[in-house]
């Protein structure tokens, strides 16, 4: 079964550049998708298919996917972006998630 | 607005039987393909199955497959996931999330708040 591999922890400085990233053979060829989930809430979708942002998500948030690792990139981090992140696909007619990225803005 | 609303949670001891809903509204239900995910207390997220919306479809994660069945009501607007054999590993919270109009290829773009299952004797 596919497998995607996610850093446990990742910080940043308030107003720095934050990089999540989203390990999988070959994962340049799916189209992978980014959630953020605050405690207490559910997921919300941030990026789709690679680099789309849905409407109401900041420009801050962008995405890539190149080879075997896609990353989520937040750029000038808030306090309101400390999150758990994951990255998900389609493989294997499932639906994978990464095991997810706590993300904390320092 | 699109809304997705689960109900069905509770307490329920092992090898008994469970079936969870989602209400949606705001959306051409019948248009969608809609997936139950799952989070087991201080977990990340597990998927459970997905059903495509036509109700034809269906996928199951393997430690559900033969335990779990995925059905939809497009009449009713309502998503169901019959749940039997239940084990404590199952105990999460379990969220319906709608997929995109080609599903598999936007994300899951909608979640519903989510219902607790405990699985406990």
């Amino acid at each position: 079964s596919y497998e995607l591999t996610q850093p446990l922890s990742v910080s940043v400085a308030l107003g720095q550049t934050a990089r999540i990233t989203c390990g999988g053979n070959n994962i340049v060829s799916k189209n992978v998708h980014w959630y953020q989930q605050k405690p207490g809430q559910a997921p919300a979708l941030v990026i789709y298919r690679d680099t789309n942002r849905p409407s109401g998500i900041p420009e801050r948030f962008s995405g890539s996917n190149s080879g075997n690792t896609a990353t989520l990139t937040i750029s000038r981090a808030q306090a309101g972006d400390e999150a758990d992140y994951y990255c998900q696909v389609w493989a294997s007619s499932s639906v994978v998630f990464g095991g997810g990225t706590k993300l904390t803005v320092l | 607005q699109v809304q997705l609303v689960e109900s069905g949670g509770g307490v329920v001891q092992p090898v008994r039987s469970l079936t969870l809903s989602c209400a949606a509204s705001g959306f051409p239900f019948s248009s969608y393909a809609i997936h139950w995910v799952r989070q087991a207390p201080g977990k990340g997220l597990e998927w459970v199955a997905g059903i495509w919306y036509d109700g034809y479809n269906k996928y199951y994660a393997d430690s559900v497959k033969g335990r779990f069945t995925i059905s939809r009501d497009n009449s009713k607007n309502t998503l169901y996931l019959q749940m039997n054999s239940l084990r404590a590993e199952d105990t999460a919270v379990y969220y319906c999330a709608r997929d995109s109009i080609v599903a598999t290829m936007s994300g899951l773009d909608y979640w519903g708040q989510g219902t607790l299952v405990t699985v406990s004797s």
